[in-house]
């Protein structure tokens, strides 16, 4: 068990351009998660996959953003014409209903995006 | 829709002390209370998870406690460390039947000093 890895840790892009994150979960986890942290708040829910299927969006999730998780494995996070305001701390999670704590969730380090 | 409040905002204490930092949310339904640290730009690590059937958790100088009729968790460190200097946030994850696919709802989190 490596636990949940992201990738970038960092990204620093100018306005307008596509930036594009990936998160690797516990391999046996079937569910994940995204979440938003902006600073000085905590973690905000995205969006919510349950292996391949993505059953939830948040209303945090506009148009410009889009996520997959293609054969219920890794996911990743695409941002299309990234304004300043999607800087933040973008962070990746994953949980199975099985194991020690049923449906707690382990978080990856998260990706930072500083968009100039 | 479940809210979750931190107070204090921000604690600066003497290196050796005591202290309590307060959690409370408003939907007491809830499924597990976990308790998190996050170093300045940096992701969350798990500190304490307690279940629904669970009252406290005690990990060496922490000790996390959930009252979920009063919809509150405490978490307690006892005699602080400088190394202890970080954000410390509290997260409430939805009981099993919401329907809510157990995404969590964070608060803002306290954010600790610890004065040498």
């Amino acid at each position: 068990d490596t636990g949940v890895s992201q990738d970038p840790r960092h990204k620093i892009t100018k306005r307008g351009q596509n930036v594009t994150f990936r998160c690797d979960p516990i391999s046996e986890h079937n569910r994940l998660y995204w979440y938003r942290q902006t600073l000085g708040q905590g973690p905000e829910f995205l969006t919510y996959f349950q292996n391949e299927a993505q059953l939830e969006k948040s209303r945090l999730l506009s148009d410009r953003f889009s996520a997959e998780r293609p054969k219920g494995s890794f996911s990743t996070l695409e941002i299309q014409r990234t304004e300043q305001g999607d800087s933040a701390m973008y962070l990746c999670a994953s949980s199975s209903a099985s194991g020690r704590v049923p449906y707690e969730q382990y978080f990856g380090p998260g990706t930072r995006l500083t968009v100039t | 829709k479940q809210e979750v409040t931190q107070i204090p905002a921000a604690l600066s204490v003497p290196e050796g002390e005591n202290l309590v930092l307060n959690c409370s949310f408003t939907d007491s339904a809830i499924y597990n209370l976990q308790w998190f640290r996050q170093d300045p730009g940096k992701g969350l690590t798990s500190l304490l998870l307690i279940q629904s059937s669970q009252r406290e958790q005690t990990s060496g100088r922490l000790n996390a406690s959930l009252d979920k009729s009063s919809g509150r968790s405490t978490l307690y460190i006892a005699a602080s460390q400088p190394g202890d200097s970080a954000t410390y946030l509290c997260a409430a994850y939805p009981n099993l039947n919401s329907g809510g696919y157990q995404k969590v709802t964070f608060g803002i989190g306290t954010k600790l000093q610890v004065i040498p």
